[in-house]
């Protein structure tokens, strides 16, 4: 079936470093890439998305880009902040008869210091 | 403002001792769905709702049931819980869950501890 692999957590960096989390996925057809973030005690959030290859998702400086050949949908962002700190999940859809089900990774927690 | 709400959002009960936690949006959503998060899980879907009336089991759905009697609000019902569903839980709404690459929109989660 189909699954996502996320890089473990936590994810500790100094603030204006660079951020890296790993998001691979096994699917069958062709699906769309999203990541949410989920702030301490809130719900989750969508940070971007892409629905197909070679797809760049961007917003608030974050950056992913859908690699079907390596099946990869790789976060980054060039300069974090204290504010990023949160939990990160990497996710797939598909046009499956269970509509919008998602299908999560298991999140990678990322702290950053001053 | 467009949100999802639930209710309530912490809940500690005994087991065996019914249960059910609200959901509710006010964007005419008509996919509705629940998800427990566990450590080193992720996120799985329980149950969803493609509209009024419509519900079907998603990956994790034994010893859940839903109901979906108007179209802003889903309530998620545990009737006899147990330990192992001590859980964080969050309801989910999109515009149709037919739509490739629609955003679902979450609620802010509810936290179950079942003794």
């Amino acid at each position: 079936g189909n699954s996502v692999t996320q890089m473990e957590g936590p994810v500790t960096l100094s603030e204006e470093a660079f951020l890296t989390i790993n998001c691979t996925y096994t699917a069958t057809g062709y699906p769309s890439l999203f990541w949410y973030v989920q702030y301490p005690g809130e719900g989750l959030q969508l940070l971007l998305k892409a629905t197909k290859a070679d797809d760049k998702g961007s917003n608030k400086g974050f950056e992913a880009t859908y690699r079907k050949e390596t099946t990869s949908f790789h976060l980054e962002k060039g300069s974090v902040q204290v504010s990023d700190s949160a939990v990160y999940f990497c996710a797939l859809s598909d046009r499956g008869n269970q509509g919008g089900k998602l299908i999560f990774g298991q999140g990678t927690e990322l702290s950053v210091k001053p | 403002e467009a949100q999802v709400t639930q209710n309530p959002r912490y809940l500690i009960t005994v087991t065996g001792k019914k249960l059910t936690v609200t959901c509710s949006q006010n964007m005419n959503h008509e996919y509705m769905s629940w998800y427990r998060q566990d450590p080193g899980l992720g996120l799985r879907q329980i149950y969803y709702s493609m509209n009024v009336e419509v519900t079907d089991k998603g990956d994790v759905p034994e010893g859940y049931k839903v109901s979906r009697k108007e179209k802003r609000n889903f309530p998620l019902i545990l009737e006899s819980p147990s330990p192992n569903q001590t859980s964080l839980y969050f309801c989910a709404s999109s515009l149709s869950g037919r739509t490739r690459g629609e955003t679902q929109y979450f609620g802010p989660g509810t936290r179950l501890l079942v003794l």
